[in-house]
């Protein structure tokens, strides 16, 4: 019974490109949220999608940060033009309604040259 | 606004004694709060949980307690063992959502034999 699967583990660009993460949630999870963690610091909410539906993204920045969680396939975090300070950890998690227990994916390791 | 804050790691015991990792928060309502721990390698994992005051969560042998008149909810285990060596995290959430999550920065754990 496979977990949440997050791809790529780690992943470095270059000042400018862009990044795409992707999550697959548990089977039969419907509610996708996507985490940031800082160095040294704890992990910040970014934002909640149900399928093909964003809920909550009052933690995502207003600029060059993407997230969608289409009908077929995972849910994408995309970031363009990306800079130094995007360097983290990106986690997602999944659960099967609003009030549901989250599940972590390992993380997706965003380092930025 | 609301956060979380825990005691700065790291913290190094050995096997067999009793740990504490303090945790307090504030908010302005009645959040539910949660510990969550990260193996090396690996992404969080729910320890326990507490959904209100003097609520008691307890998991593995770890334990915590839902205090209002202190907003603690301090980490507890009796006797650790090398394997609880990890991250551990204190959150809070709202309205039964465990999705919009507020986190401390972590307290690192190392336990030597």
């Amino acid at each position: 019974n496979a977990g949440v699967m997050q791809n790529p583990r780690h992943l470095v660009r270059r000042r400018g490109q862009e990044a795409r993460l992707r999550c697959s949630p548990m089977k039969g999870h419907s509610h996708v949220y996507w985490y940031r963690q800082l160095p040294e610091e704890g992990l910040k909410f970014m934002v909640y999608l149900q399928k093909e539906n964003i809920i909550d993204e009052s933690g995502m920045p207003k600029e060059r940060f993407s997230a969608e969680f289409p009908k077929e396939g995972p849910s994408i975090l995309r970031i363009q033009q990306v800079v130094r300070g995007d360097s983290a950890a990106y986690f997602c998690a999944s659960s099967d309604r609003n009030t549901g227990e989250l599940f972590f994916g390992e993380g997706s390791r965003l380092t930025v040259l | 606004g609301d956060s979380v804050t825990q005691m700065e790691g790291p913290v190094t015991l050995s096997e067999e004694a009793f740990l504490t990792i303090n945790c307090t928060y504030t908010a302005t309502g009645y959040p539910s709060l949660f510990w969550y721990v990260q193996y090396p390698g690996e992404g969080l994992q729910l320890l326990l949980k507490a959904t209100k005051a003097d609520d008691k969560g307890s998991n593995k042998g770890f334990e915590a307690t839902y205090r209002k008149e202190t907003t603690s909810f301090h980490l507890e285990k009796g006797s650790v063992q090398v394997s609880d060596s990890a991250v551990y995290f204190c959150a809070l959430s709202y309205g039964g959502s465990q999705g919009n999550l507020i986190f401390g920065k972590g307290t690192k754990l190392s336990v030597k034999p």
